[in-house]
């Protein structure tokens, strides 16, 4: 059975104060990790897809790295509206859906 | 731009009450697929579709089942809602290869 299990459940920064979000994932022939951003009341929205260890995908102030045994979003100096929650999410062997971790919460004070 | 459309943002229904709940897609993409979502649960597969007709259940299909008569539109059918099923529902589409999902903007769904 995949599993995703990401950390902090909750994370609050201040403006411009860098850090990284977890994913620690347990999958059979992985094919594929993705994160996403998700704002309240909204659909997940795509950020990028990982699929080999090594890999590392960058968009603006967010930069996605993987290994055999997690994936990290680096976070670079972060403005207010980077504020969201976070899914990590993987692709198994076994089927064509996503399993997904339980997100972290991001709140960028100004 | 990807466009998955889901037929309403909010529903409140009845115990007992058959509800539908409808999903469009407009990429022409093979798979879809429902997800529900709940706090401290995350998100979770209930089924998914990879052509018309053709359909698997996922992690929680109990309660539920789907239609896809037409390859843009997939369909998630509660028989007899119950309170359990207070949920947001999601619905997402992708090509054959996977590689990535888009997501509609979800259903948020109340079972008095």
């Amino acid at each position: 059975e995949d599993q995703v299990t990401q950390s902090p459940e909750a994370l609050r920064l201040q403006e411009g104060e860098s850090s990284s979000l977890n994913c620690s994932y347990t999958v059979s022939g992985l094919r594929g990790l993705f994160w996403y951003r998700q704002d309240p009341g909204k659909g997940p929205e795509f950020l990028f897809t990982l699929y080999s260890a090594g890999e590392e995908k960058e968009k603006e102030r967010l930069k996605a790295t993987l290994t055999k045994k997690e994936s990290f979003l680096h976070i670079t100096a972060p403005k207010p509206e980077d504020s969201a929650t976070y899914l990590c999410a993987v692709r198994g062997g076994g089927a064509d859906g996503l399993t997904f971790g339980k997100g972290t919460h991001l709140i960028i004070q100004p | 731009d990807v466009k998955v459309t889901q037929s309403s943002r909010y529903l409140v229904k009845r115990t007992g009450e058959k509800v539908f709940l409808e999903c469009v897609q407009d990429m022409d993409h093979e798979n879809m697929f429902w997800y529900r979502q709940d706090p401290g649960l995350g998100l979770r597969l209930i089924y998914f579709s990879y052509d018309v007709k053709m359909k698997e259940k996922g992690d929680i299909p109990e309660g539920y089942s789907v239609s896809r008569e037409k390859k843009e539109r997939f369909s998630l059918i509660l028989e007899s809602a119950s309170t359990n099923q207070t949920s947001m529902y999601l619905c997402a589409s992708s090509s054959l290869d996977g590689t990535r999902q888009y997501f509609g903007p979800g259903t948020r769904l109340t079972v008095t």
